[in-house]
């Protein structure tokens, strides 16, 4: 079983520059998670998806965050424009739904962003 | 909102001592994750814990879950260079699977 893809792997940029992460989950994994994870800390939950809707995007930084799921399969998360603050490494994961007993996440290698 | 509380932050040890990291939450909780995380790798599952007063085993690795569901604690028997990484608590939170995770504990183990 292929796991969770994450692209790119590092991405370097300038502050007040926009930037892109894209993830493909574990093939008929309904649930889609993006983290954040600063330095030294655990992962914080930006957004999740269930199939193609929000279901929760309470710590989303949405003056400048943004994510989508269209076909309620890949999704993208965007930074525009980053901040010094916004480097961190950003995890997407996924789970399958509904499965007695077993909500485990399943976590792609992550983007390392680096805002100079 | 739901916070759990992971202690120590940091632990040395020597290759063969034993290693407890404990997660504490002020609420209930309904279960509990925990997850390893590698240097420089990505958060891997380890086991979920459920009812009250669970214990469950993974060769050397014995997680317990407390008989009021606010605390859990991971013990190692005999760390081995292996068991090097941060390991994180991961309390779930609301109907969605929504996981809210501790700050970790990294270990070192010292050959």
């Amino acid at each position: 079983e292929a796991g969770v893809a994450q692209s790119p792997r590092y991405k370097i940029i300038e502050k007040r520059q926009s930037v892109a992460f894209w993830c493909n989950p574990i093939s008929g994994h309904a649930t889609l998670y993006w983290y954040q994870q600063i330095l030294g800390q655990g992962p914080k939950l930006l957004i999740q998806f269930q199939n193609n809707g929000v279901v929760d995007d309470s710590q989303l930084p949405k003056d400048r965050f943004s994510a989508e799921r269209l076909k309620g399969v890949d999704s993208t998360l965007k930074i525009q424009p980053a901040k010094l603050e916004d480097s961190a490494v950003y995890l997407c994961a996924s789970s399958p739904i509904n499965r007695q007993g077993a909500y485990e996440q399943y976590f792609g290698p992550g983007t390392r962003l680096t805002v100079t | 909102g739901q916070q759990v509380m992971q202690i120590p932050q940091y632990q040395h040890v020597q290759e063969g001592e034993d290693f407890t990291t404990y997660c504490n939450s002020s609420t209930t909780l309904s279960n509990i994750q925990w997850y390893k995380q590698r240097p420089g790798g990505h958060p891997v599952f380890l086991i979920q814990l459920v009812k009250s007063g669970e214990v469950k085993k993974q060769k050397r690795l014995t997680f317990q879950f407390g008989e009021a569901k606010k605390n859990s604690s991971l013990h190692i028997t005999a760390t081995q260079t292996t068991d090097v990484g941060t390991y994180f608590c991961a309390a779930i939170s609301g109907g969605y699977n929504k996981l809210i995770f501790g700050a970790g504990t990294r270990l070192a183990v010292h050959p």
